[in-house]
């Protein structure tokens, strides 16, 4: 089963709102990642979590993350149509593997 | 500017002929990786080398292949496409760092027909 499994699935906001992705995991992790992928495209790093952090902040990017539950969210502030992809957790627990979860496919409406 | 490059973007091959896509990288990073990414799925790692090492996961089948002949190509053989292994092929890279940020490519969209 996957270790990252975003909520919602999709995500449809008008410009200028903010959206909010979460993300849980099973098991404990080194730290978690955000992606982007525009659609047909590669992945894009967005911001990196450390366990031991709580918070992280990235231009209009907000990361947060709760070790206790095992969960983390990516707040999009201001959003852009521009800001129209999939974002995606990822959970890194050690060596050279990173899981990835669904993702959640954002549309922006200008 | 330092980056990592797939070719072709686009493949299309038969059913059961051999297709092989090509990754590379300027950023000198000695992990790479390939992933085959489903519509509207997670990216699913197949397998990664460490320099020349190469590590194949639990559920890559046998179809599936690599090779890196040096620190900047790695190469991506499917020996016999059937029609479940049209996807999205994601070549990513990252330093040794304990951290494990990834560069991905712009992919290659296999179409087997």
């Amino acid at each position: 089963s996957q270790q990252g499994e975003e909520d919602p699935q999709a995500l449809s906001i008008q410009e200028g709102e903010n959206a909010t992705m979460n993300c849980s995991y099973k098991t404990s992790i080194n730290n978690l990642q955000w992606y982007r992928q525009n659609s047909g495209r590669g992945l894009v790093h967005l911001i990196l979590i450390r366990s031991n952090e709580r918070e992280k902040h990235s231009g209009r990017l907000r990361v947060t993350l709760d070790t206790s539950k095992k969960s983390s969210s990516l707040l999009i502030t201001a959003s852009r149509a521009a800001d129209t992809a999939s974002y995606f957790c990822a959970t890194y627990t050690g060596g050279f593997k990173t899981i990835f979860g669904a993702g959640t496919r954002l549309f922006v409406k200008a | 500017d330092a980056m990592v490059i797939q070719n072709p973007r686009y493949q299309v091959t038969q059913f059961g002929k051999p297709v092989t896509l090509s990754c590379s990288q300027t950023l000198n990073h000695n992990v790479m990786y390939w992933y085959q990414q489903k519509s509207s799925q997670a990216p699913k790692l197949l397998f990664h080398y460490y320099d020349k090492d190469f590590n194949n996961e639990a559920d890559t089948p046998d179809n599936f292949q690599s090779r890196r002949p040096n620190t900047s190509f790695c190469f991506l053989d499917i020996r016999s496409p059937g029609l479940g292994d049209a996807a999205m092929y994601l070549c990513a890279t990252s330093r040794v760092s304990g951290e494990n940020e990834q560069f991905f490519g712009p992919g290659t969209r296999l179409t087997v027909l």
